[in-house]
């Protein structure tokens, strides 16, 4: 079956930017998701990159997805403090069950 | 438009007790899944119905667990009865057959078996 890790901590300074980076094992995932939880909440839809695609910029967050190397990342410019969350990859597809990463807990110090 | 609710939104309960937690998916999304998050650990997939049918049911751990979507719209998970190692955070996403290709994720059950 499919393996996904992360890394399960980052801390960064409030302002810097953060690379959360994700790896999986099977490449056959239509899309590959980030998910952010943050304290006592449900999972909330970060982005989502096409397994076609190399990279996707949306505000603040540019996804890039190495197929070669089965890897994924998530880059937050600038990061606030309330960016302190979990942040979860997730691979999947139309009407399949997502398969997660452990999760990354990123915290932002000031 | 109303996301995925989820009921209760805690839950703490004594080993051997029975419990049922409670899906409303976003109205018109025939996909609902259940994945469950214990001790901190992946987010670990349990099944999936499309409609009122059970597509998947592969990742359900043992039959102390009981999903149910009865019409085709909400669904129940009970656990029956529940053991220590089933603490952790339920959650039930839900998608369209058609349209954007991503799950929607509700808040979550928080279960707690002492």
């Amino acid at each position: 079956g499919e393996d996904v890790e992360q890394s399960l901590f980052l801390s960064v300074r409030e302002g810097d930017s953060s690379v959360i980076n994700c790896t999986y094992t099977d490449s056959s995932s239509t899309y590959l998701y980030w998910y952010k939880q943050e304290p006592g909440a449900g999972l909330q839809l970060l982005t989502y990159i096409f397994s076609n695609m190399d990279m996707k910029q949306d505000q603040r967050l540019t996804v890039l997805l190495n197929k070669k190397d089965k890897h994924l990342s998530l880059r937050i410019a600038d990061t606030q403090t309330g960016d302190s969350a979990i942040y979860f990859c997730a691979l999947g597809g139309h009407g399949q069950n997502f398969v997660f990463g452990p999760g990354t807990r990123l915290s932002v110090l000031p | 438009e109303a996301g995925v609710t989820q009921f209760p939104s805690h839950s703490v309960i004594e080993k051997g007790q029975t419990v049922t937690l409670r899906c409303d998916p976003i109205s018109g999304h025939d996909n609902l899944y259940w994945y469950r998050r214990v001790m901190g650990k992946e987010i670990k997939f349990l099944l999936h119905f499309v409609k009122e049918s059970k597509q998947d049911e592969s990742g359900m751990p043992n039959n102390r667990f009981l999903a149910e979507r009865t019409g085709g719209t909400y669904s129940t998970l009970k656990v029956q009865p529940a053991e220590l190692e089933d603490s952790g955070v339920y959650f039930c996403a839900s998608s369209p057959v058609r349209g954007f290709e991503t799950q929607y994720f509700g808040p979550g059950t928080r279960l707690l078996v002492l």
